[in-house]
């Protein structure tokens, strides 16, 4: 019952370093989810994927690119870290529309600090 | 405009008494579904509950019940006999029907007060 599992839990990255998160899902879901958790902000939309092979942008996807080359895996990607990514990003996954009433399963997240 | 508000940025409840959590949202599309997921302070977003736009009967998941009020544009989410356990961050969530995406609100925090 792995649901959905991210790597890694915790990270702290210098600015400019550049940083693989990669969420996996063993529920045959089709879409999948990057959010990222701030202080006041509640949860934002990053990036997110009806299926394999594509990928959309959300409200804050500026400094993160995204991959779903399997189905199973959703890889979120930083190419130079800033200050201002520190923040914990979830993964969430969930089957696919039209039915609005799919819930969306969460990975426990992963801290991601900035220096 | 926000699609999703949650007024109440902090709530501190006595154990045992009811809690009402508020929530607004904003749509046109007549097709959409309601959302509450709870976050204890270790971290894990968990579902508690669903409603959609053409439900006829409010939801209710246990002590958690969402009060629709389709007209006022609001899912309230009421937790009875409230318990220590229920200390947490509480966000309410859409999804409309002509979209991928389910949008978050910015969270209440609830304590429960032993």
């Amino acid at each position: 019952n792995a649901g959905v599992t991210q790597t890694p839990k915790f990270r702290v990255l210098k600015t400019g370093q550049s940083m693989t998160l990669l969420c996996a899902q063993d529920m045959n879901h089709e879409y999948m989810y990057w959010y990222r958790q701030d202080p006041g902000m509640g949860l934002r939309l990053i990036h997110y994927s009806v299926g394999e092979g594509t990928t959309a942008k959300g409200e804050v996807p500026d400094g993160y690119n995204v991959s779903r080359l399997k189905k199973q895996n959703f890889l979120l990607g930083l190419e130079s870290a800033a200050p201002s990514q520190t923040s914990v990003y979830f993964c969430a996954s969930s089957r696919t529309l039209p039915r609005v009433d799919q819930p969306q399963h969460f990975g426990d997240g992963t801290r991601l600090s900035i220096l | 405009a926000q699609k999703i508000t949650q007024t109440q940025p902090g709530m501190f409840v006595q154990e045992k008494e009811a809690v009402t959590l508020d929530c607004t949202y904003d749509t046109s599309d007549p097709s959409y579904g309601l959302f509450w997921y709870k976050q204890p302070s270790s971290g894990e977003m968990i579902f508690l509950i669903y409603q959609g736009s053409y439900d006829q009967q409010n939801a209710t998941e246990g002590r958690y019940s969402l009060n629709f009020q389709k007209a006022r544009k609001s899912a309230n989410l009421v937790i009875s006999a409230s318990q220590l356990g229920d200390s947490a961050m509480y966000f309410c969530a859409m999804r409309e029907g002509r979209d991928d995406k389910i949008i978050f609100g910015k969270g209440t925090r609830l304590h429960i007060l032993p």
